[in-house]
């Protein structure tokens, strides 16, 4: 089935100390999304790529980097994790056509101690 | 600034009986609107959608209705089965000009029970 994947389910990580949260997809899909979500909250856009092209929400912190090395992969780097960072991690695929729905994989859940 | 709206974070619904979840939005270049539903411990998946020229769209049991002058949609789930049980999140986007991507604005989801 094709899908999107993340990888690790849970990831616990110490303060400040770099991680990285992965995606991979077989929808072949143009975009990728990665969003934040905290406990009933909205999930929130970090950034997306289209295809190559990197697009920055303007209040993701600079402490966020990703990484797409091609079309099926996408990473998210958290440079020095604070504890407000702790949160569900998801990452989405799309076409990109006007009302593609996004298709999510099943998140990451990272706590900071 | 929270654009998509879902003002109650909670429904609880008897089987069999209608489930109706309201989302409000402020942004009037809002052009699709999408519900997606999220079970524990799954990511969000995509239900039903619905275009801004149109006023309502039908899937089987699911009905989104779109009233672009109060700016107010609604998913209507009917008859209402236990395995809906889940949290729905209604989502709208804008298409920039030019762009291809629609940006998806969510609101915080409203978690539906349904009893048996």
């Amino acid at each position: 089935d094709a899908m999107v994947i993340q990888n690790p389910r849970y990831q616990v990580t110490q303060f400040g100390k770099p991680v990285t949260l992965s995606c991979s997809q077989t929808l072949n899909h143009n975009v990728m999304y990665w969003y934040q979500q905290k406990s009933s909250q909205a999930p929130k856009l970090l950034f997306h790529y289209y295809d190559k092209d990197f697009n920055n929400e303007a209040d993701t912190p600079d402490n966020f980097q990703s990484r797409r090395p091609n079309t099926s992969f996408c990473f998210l780097d958290i440079r020095s994790p604070g504890l407000g960072d702790a949160a569900m991690y998801l990452c989405a695929t799309s076409r990109g056509g006007a009302g593609s729905p996004l298709h999510f994989g099943n998140g990451t859940r990272l706590t900071v101690t | 600034d929270q654009q998509v709206k879902q003002n109650s974070p909670s429904l609880s619904v008897q089987e069999g009986r209608i489930s109706i979840l309201n989302c409000d939005y402020t942004n009037s270049m809002f052009d699709y609107f999408l519900w997606y539903k999220k079970y524990p411990a799954e990511g969000p998946t995509f239900l039903i959608s619905i275009s801004s020229i149109k006023d309502k769209n039908e899937d089987g049991r699911f009905t989104v209705f779109l009233n672009k002058s109060a700016k107010h949609l609604s998913l209507h789930i009917v008859p209402s089965q236990p395995g809906d049980s889940a949290v729905y999140f209604c989502a709208a986007s804008a298409e920039r000009r030019g762009s291809t991507l629609g940006r998806l604005y969510f609101g915080r989801g409203t978690q539906l029970t349904v009893w048996p």
